[in-house]
Protein backbone atom coordinates (compact mmCIF):
# COMPACT_ATOMS: atom_id res chain seq x y z
CA UNK A 1 0.00 0.00 0.00
CA UNK A 2 1.12 3.45 -0.52
CA UNK A 3 0.60 7.05 0.62
CA UNK A 4 -2.36 7.49 3.34
CA UNK A 5 -5.18 5.10 3.86
CA UNK A 6 -8.23 5.59 5.69
CA UNK A 7 -11.43 3.56 6.71
CA UNK A 8 -13.75 2.85 6.28
CA UNK A 9 -14.58 4.94 3.10
CA UNK A 10 -18.75 5.25 3.98
CA UNK A 11 -20.21 5.57 7.64
CA UNK A 12 -23.38 5.70 8.94
CA UNK A 13 -24.30 5.97 12.43
CA UNK A 14 -26.55 7.04 15.04
CA UNK A 15 -26.70 9.81 17.51
CA UNK A 16 -25.78 7.26 19.75
CA UNK A 17 -23.37 5.08 18.34
CA UNK A 18 -19.69 4.64 19.04
CA UNK A 19 -17.45 4.67 16.23
CA UNK A 20 -13.87 4.85 15.19
CA UNK A 21 -11.95 6.47 12.09
CA UNK A 22 -8.95 5.02 11.18
CA UNK A 23 -6.02 6.37 9.38
CA UNK A 24 -2.67 5.01 7.98
CA UNK A 25 0.66 6.33 6.59
CA UNK A 26 2.96 4.53 4.80
CA UNK A 27 5.71 7.39 3.70
CA UNK A 28 7.67 7.49 6.91
CA UNK A 29 6.10 10.99 8.03
CA UNK A 30 6.19 12.50 11.23
CA UNK A 31 2.84 14.73 11.43
CA UNK A 32 -0.08 13.73 11.14
CA UNK A 33 -3.48 15.44 10.86
CA UNK A 34 -7.31 15.08 11.18
CA UNK A 35 -9.48 17.67 8.88
CA UNK A 36 -13.35 18.24 8.49
CA UNK A 37 -15.32 19.48 4.97
CA UNK A 38 -18.42 19.68 5.30
CA UNK A 39 -20.59 21.41 2.16
CA UNK A 40 -20.17 24.59 1.19
CA UNK A 41 -17.55 25.09 3.87
CA UNK A 42 -13.65 25.17 3.67
CA UNK A 43 -11.70 22.20 5.14
CA UNK A 44 -11.32 22.51 8.67
CA UNK A 45 -8.37 21.44 10.80
CA UNK A 46 -9.30 19.60 13.38
CA UNK A 47 -6.00 17.82 15.48
CA UNK A 48 -2.43 18.12 14.44
CA UNK A 49 0.14 14.99 15.50
CA UNK A 50 3.90 15.46 15.62
CA UNK A 51 5.75 12.06 16.84
CA UNK A 52 3.01 11.11 18.62
CA UNK A 53 2.20 14.00 20.60
CA UNK A 54 -1.29 16.23 20.20
CA UNK A 55 0.26 19.95 19.32
CA UNK A 56 -3.40 21.39 18.22
CA UNK A 57 -6.74 20.85 18.79
CA UNK A 58 -8.79 23.73 17.14
CA UNK A 59 -11.48 23.99 19.83
CA UNK A 60 -13.14 20.08 18.70
CA UNK A 61 -15.98 19.24 20.52
CA UNK A 62 -15.11 16.48 23.34
CA UNK A 63 -17.18 13.87 21.59
CA UNK A 64 -14.78 13.83 18.86
CA UNK A 65 -11.25 11.97 20.61
CA UNK A 66 -8.14 11.63 18.64
CA UNK A 67 -5.07 8.91 19.28
CA UNK A 68 -2.19 8.48 18.09
CA UNK A 69 -0.12 5.68 19.38
CA UNK A 70 2.36 5.79 16.65
CA UNK A 71 3.71 8.03 14.05
CA UNK A 72 2.15 5.88 11.55
CA UNK A 73 -1.48 5.40 12.77
CA UNK A 74 -4.49 7.80 13.65
CA UNK A 75 -7.72 7.45 14.99
CA UNK A 76 -10.45 9.59 15.47
CA UNK A 77 -13.02 8.12 18.08
CA UNK A 78 -16.47 9.47 17.71
CA UNK A 79 -19.62 9.57 20.50
CA UNK A 80 -22.67 11.37 20.47
CA UNK A 81 -22.58 13.20 17.81
CA UNK A 82 -25.20 15.33 15.93
CA UNK A 83 -26.33 15.21 12.52
CA UNK A 84 -24.14 18.41 11.64
CA UNK A 85 -21.20 16.48 11.89
CA UNK A 86 -21.91 14.75 8.94
CA UNK A 87 -19.17 15.63 6.51
CA UNK A 88 -16.10 14.10 5.08
CA UNK A 89 -13.16 13.83 7.51
CA UNK A 90 -9.56 14.15 5.67
CA UNK A 91 -6.52 12.51 7.38
CA UNK A 92 -3.11 14.06 6.29
CA UNK A 93 0.33 13.70 7.11
CA UNK A 94 3.61 15.50 6.46
CA UNK A 95 7.28 14.90 7.11
CA UNK A 96 7.45 16.92 9.97
CA UNK A 97 6.19 20.18 11.62
CA UNK A 98 7.36 23.51 10.12
CA UNK A 99 4.48 25.77 10.00
CA UNK A 100 3.11 24.83 6.93
CA UNK A 101 6.83 24.34 4.99
CA UNK A 102 5.67 20.94 4.33
CA UNK A 103 3.68 19.52 1.85
CA UNK A 104 0.83 17.46 3.10
CA UNK A 105 -0.58 13.85 1.63
CA UNK A 106 -4.49 13.83 2.46
CA UNK A 107 -6.32 9.87 2.52
CA UNK A 108 -8.94 9.76 0.27
CA UNK A 109 -11.58 10.70 3.18
CA UNK A 110 -14.15 9.31 5.78
CA UNK A 111 -17.76 10.50 4.27
CA UNK A 112 -19.74 10.01 7.81
CA UNK A 113 -23.38 10.49 8.02
CA UNK A 114 -25.05 10.78 11.23
CA UNK A 115 -29.03 10.16 11.27
CA UNK B 1 -10.81 38.39 12.02
CA UNK B 2 -8.32 36.26 9.61
CA UNK B 3 -9.88 35.42 5.78
CA UNK B 4 -8.89 33.48 2.77
CA UNK B 5 -10.93 34.23 0.24
CA UNK B 6 -10.82 32.65 -3.16
CA UNK B 7 -13.27 33.13 -6.22
CA UNK B 8 -16.57 30.77 -4.85
CA UNK B 9 -17.53 30.61 -8.29
CA UNK B 10 -16.89 28.25 -10.89
CA UNK B 11 -14.60 29.83 -13.41
CA UNK B 12 -15.10 28.30 -17.19
CA UNK B 13 -12.29 28.20 -19.49
CA UNK B 14 -11.97 27.41 -22.87
CA UNK B 15 -9.07 24.84 -23.72
CA UNK B 16 -5.70 25.57 -24.55
CA UNK B 17 -6.41 28.78 -22.46
CA UNK B 18 -4.75 29.87 -19.64
CA UNK B 19 -6.84 29.75 -16.38
CA UNK B 20 -6.01 32.32 -13.89
CA UNK B 21 -7.29 32.05 -10.05
CA UNK B 22 -7.25 34.00 -7.25
CA UNK B 23 -5.95 33.60 -3.27
CA UNK B 24 -6.29 36.73 -1.19
CA UNK B 25 -5.72 36.28 2.65
CA UNK B 26 -6.29 39.21 5.58
CA UNK B 27 -4.59 39.13 8.85
CA UNK B 28 -1.95 36.53 7.99
CA UNK B 29 1.61 36.49 7.47
CA UNK B 30 2.34 33.26 6.53
CA UNK B 31 5.66 32.48 5.48
CA UNK B 32 4.57 29.74 3.09
CA UNK B 33 1.28 29.10 0.63
CA UNK B 34 0.67 25.99 -0.93
CA UNK B 35 -1.57 25.04 -3.63
CA UNK B 36 -4.13 22.27 -3.74
CA UNK B 37 -6.11 20.30 -6.42
CA UNK B 38 -9.44 18.63 -4.91
CA UNK B 39 -11.29 16.44 -7.33
CA UNK B 40 -14.99 15.25 -6.28
CA UNK B 41 -14.98 12.65 -3.17
CA UNK B 42 -11.46 12.63 -3.17
CA UNK B 43 -8.82 13.77 -0.58
CA UNK B 44 -6.68 16.92 -1.87
CA UNK B 45 -3.47 16.58 -3.49
CA UNK B 46 -0.52 19.26 -3.51
CA UNK B 47 0.27 21.22 -6.33
CA UNK B 48 2.85 23.51 -5.41
CA UNK B 49 4.25 25.54 -2.30
CA UNK B 50 5.81 29.20 -2.36
CA UNK B 51 7.90 30.68 0.32
CA UNK B 52 7.37 34.44 1.29
CA UNK B 53 10.93 35.22 -0.40
CA UNK B 54 10.02 33.74 -3.39
CA UNK B 55 8.18 35.83 -5.83
CA UNK B 56 7.39 33.19 -8.65
CA UNK B 57 7.48 29.23 -8.80
CA UNK B 58 7.22 26.76 -11.72
CA UNK B 59 5.73 23.37 -12.42
CA UNK B 60 5.25 21.83 -15.91
CA UNK B 61 2.33 24.23 -16.29
CA UNK B 62 1.70 25.16 -13.30
CA UNK B 63 2.93 28.48 -12.18
CA UNK B 64 2.24 29.73 -8.84
CA UNK B 65 3.34 34.13 -7.72
CA UNK B 66 2.84 35.40 -4.26
CA UNK B 67 2.81 39.21 -3.35
CA UNK B 68 3.48 39.55 0.18
CA UNK B 69 2.59 43.12 0.16
CA UNK B 70 -1.04 42.80 -1.46
CA UNK B 71 -1.22 39.74 0.38
CA UNK B 72 -2.48 37.57 -2.69
CA UNK B 73 -1.03 34.42 -4.67
CA UNK B 74 -1.86 33.71 -8.08
CA UNK B 75 -2.23 29.95 -9.69
CA UNK B 76 -2.16 29.52 -13.70
CA UNK B 77 -2.39 26.96 -15.11
CA UNK B 78 -0.95 27.12 -19.11
CA UNK B 79 -2.59 25.24 -22.19
CA UNK B 80 -5.23 23.68 -19.71
CA UNK B 81 -7.20 20.96 -21.01
CA UNK B 82 -10.37 19.31 -19.73
CA UNK B 83 -8.47 17.00 -17.21
CA UNK B 84 -7.50 20.28 -15.19
CA UNK B 85 -10.90 20.33 -14.36
CA UNK B 86 -11.03 20.10 -10.27
CA UNK B 87 -11.43 22.86 -7.09
CA UNK B 88 -8.12 24.58 -6.41
CA UNK B 89 -7.55 25.11 -3.06
CA UNK B 90 -5.23 27.67 -1.90
CA UNK B 91 -3.75 27.15 1.99
CA UNK B 92 -1.81 28.66 4.31
CA UNK B 93 -0.86 28.70 8.40
CA UNK B 94 -0.86 31.23 10.77
CA UNK B 95 0.62 32.21 13.83
CA UNK B 96 3.50 29.80 14.19
CA UNK B 97 0.70 26.79 13.55
CA UNK B 98 1.41 23.56 11.65
CA UNK B 99 -1.86 22.65 10.26
CA UNK B 100 -3.23 24.62 7.31
CA UNK B 101 -6.05 26.66 7.14
CA UNK B 102 -7.77 26.69 3.46
CA UNK B 103 -9.60 28.70 1.57
CA UNK B 104 -13.25 27.55 0.02
CA UNK B 105 -11.77 26.25 -2.94
CA UNK B 106 -12.26 27.56 -6.52
CA UNK B 107 -14.28 25.06 -9.32
CA UNK B 108 -11.90 25.27 -12.34
CA UNK B 109 -14.56 24.02 -15.63
CA UNK B 110 -11.99 23.55 -19.05
CA UNK B 111 -14.35 23.37 -22.22
CA UNK B 112 -12.98 21.42 -24.80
Amino acid sequence: ETGVTQTPRHLVMGMTNKKSLKCEQHLGHNAMYWYKQSAKKPLELMFVYNFKEQTENNSVPSRFSPECPNSSHLFLHLHTLQPEDSALYLCASSQDRGSGSYEQYFGPGTRLTVT
Amino acid sequence: SQKIEQNSEALNIQEGKTATLTCNYTNYSPAYLQWYRQDPGRGPVFLLLIRENEKEKRKERLKVTFDTTLKQSLFHITASQPADSATYLCALTGGGADGLTFGKGTHLIIQP
